[in-house]
């Protein structure tokens, strides 16, 4: 069945650091979700990418959607401290029905002042 | 509602018991989906309802996992003879039509620990 996999499992920055999280799928995605998810919360929409070699920017949040649309990256610049959680990518597939999302591990930020 | 709603947001209970988790999702949509989180771990699919019906329901780990959903809104996910390993936060979404694409949204999960 599908399989995201995301790395790496921990990342840990000095405040102002650029941070990077790539995620890869086994199988073409029909799109794919980022979410945040802060200690002890639960995962947050960040943002959805739905075509070939899409990129979207929030604010200090770069997030792009590979060519192949099997893989795609979040790139955090100038990381803050309010940047702390853990960030899941998840993707799509027309062959998921209901538009169920495979999740994948995560990536822990820590944020040291 | 404004949101996904879960109770109850936290469970202990002990080995061998029953346990019944309640999600009510955002006002109209029709898709409603569980999944399961372990401690420093991913999500886990575990369910998918379309309406009161689940075309997916290829995630539940046992038997002893069932789920239902009434009147198109509120579901419930039912944990029979419960074991330590189903310690998890059990997490409901929901989506406004359940098509690829739809933006899914979390409620803030039932803390379920089984002692």
């Amino acid at each position: 069945g599908q399989q995201v996999m995301q790395i790496p499992q921990y990342q840990h920055v000095q405040e102002g650091e650029d941070f990077t999280t790539y995620c890869n799928s086994s199988t073409t995605l029909s799109n794919i979700q980022w979410y945040k998810q802060r200690p002890g919360g639960h995962p947050v929409f960040l943002i959805q990418l739905v075509k070939s070699g899409e990129v979207k920017k929030q604010k200090r949040l770069t997030f792009q959607f590979g060519e192949a649309k099997k893989n795609s990256s979040l790139h955090i610049t100038a990381t803050q401290t309010t940047d702390v959680g853990t960030y899941f990518c998840a993707g799509g597939s027309i062959y998921n029905q209901g538009g169920k999302l495979i999740f994948g591990q995560g990536t822990e930020l820590s944020v040291k002042p | 509602g404004a949101g996904v709603s879960q109770s109850p947001s936290n469970k202990v209970t002990e080995k061998g018991k029953d346990v019944e988790l309640r999600c009510d999702p955002i006002s109209g949509h029709t898709a409603l989906y569980w999944y399961r989180q372990s401690l420093g771990q991913g999500l886990e699919f575990l369910i998918y309802f379309q309406g009161n019906s689940a075309p997916d329901k290829s995630g539940l780990p046992s038997d002893r996992f069932s789920a239902e959903r009434t009147g198109g809104s509120v579901s419930t996910l039912t944990i029979q003879r419960t074991q330590q390993e189903d310690s998890a936060v059990y997490l409901c979404a929901s989506s406004s039509r359940g098509l690829p694409g739809n933006t899914i949204y979390f409620g803030e999960g039932s803390w379920l620990t089984v002692v």
